[in-house]
């Protein structure tokens, strides 16, 4: 157990929804990653958050967005929802803004 | 943008025996990790490594960070090492970008 936590685990919804996945870091962590993993992309790094305020962006979409809260747990909202975005979502944690990440279990989105 | 590989792409071993993965990238990197994806997703972290070497029981890693790449060993595998392992780079304004993975079974 890494001491990341996701919510939901699963998660199966239709197009054009929206949904939110939530992300609580390692206690003491203040940096939050997200990532998406799918068969065909591989795992792609989508946004950095630290210590409250976004750090790095990578490959994350327009309809996708992201914020960390004061108590530093993380929320991903994913908008307009297409068969594409079907993957594993993942958080990651750590110390400092580039130190080593844990990740958490993730949540697999399934659009209908 | 940057690039990196990772070989071989699968690798197929007895149990007992010893197994290198390599990670290749393009240019300066911030820092290196790898990771070891397991058979039920979970993604754990192995070696947070951006020059040097270290070791971690049978697991040990070397990155040269001049020559851009970075080595996995693997000693005494046992069917638990079976899984994805993964590379990933941080570089720039901080992007990471992970290597499509080397894919290891280990037979009993």
């Amino acid at each position: 157990d890494s001491g990341v936590t996701q919510t939901p685990k699963h998660l199966i919804t239709a197009t054009g929804q929206r949904v939110t996945l939530r992300c609580s870091p390692r206690s003491g962590d203040l940096s939050v990653y997200w990532y998406q993993q799918s068969l065909d992309q591989g795992l792609q790094f989508l946004i950095q958050y630290y210590n409250g305020e976004e750090r790095a962006k990578g490959n994350i979409l327009e309809r996708f967005s992201a914020q960390q809260f004061p108590d530093l747990h993380s929320e991903l909202n994913l908008s307009s929802l297409e068969l594409g975005d079907s993957a594993l979502y993942f958080c990651a944690s750590s110390v400092e803004p580039t130190g080593p990440q844990y990740f958490g279990p993730g949540t697999r989105l399934t659009v209908l | 943008g940057i690039q990196v590989e990772q070989s071989p792409p699968d690798l197929i071993l007895q149990e007992g025996a010893n197994s290198t993965l390599r990670c290749n990238f393009s240019d300066s990197v911030n820092n290196l990790q790898w990771f070891h994806q397991n058979p039920w997703g979970q993604l754990i972290n192995l070696f947070y490594i951006p020059s040097g070497t270290k070791q971690n029981g049978r697991l040990s890693a070397t990155t040269v960070a001049t020559e851009r790449y970075s080595l996995l060993y693997i000693s005494s595998s046992q069917t638990t090492d079976s899984g994805v392992y993964f590379c990933a780079v941080c570089f720039g304004d901080d992007k990471i970008i992970f290597g499509k993975g080397t894919r290891l079974h280990i037979l009993p």
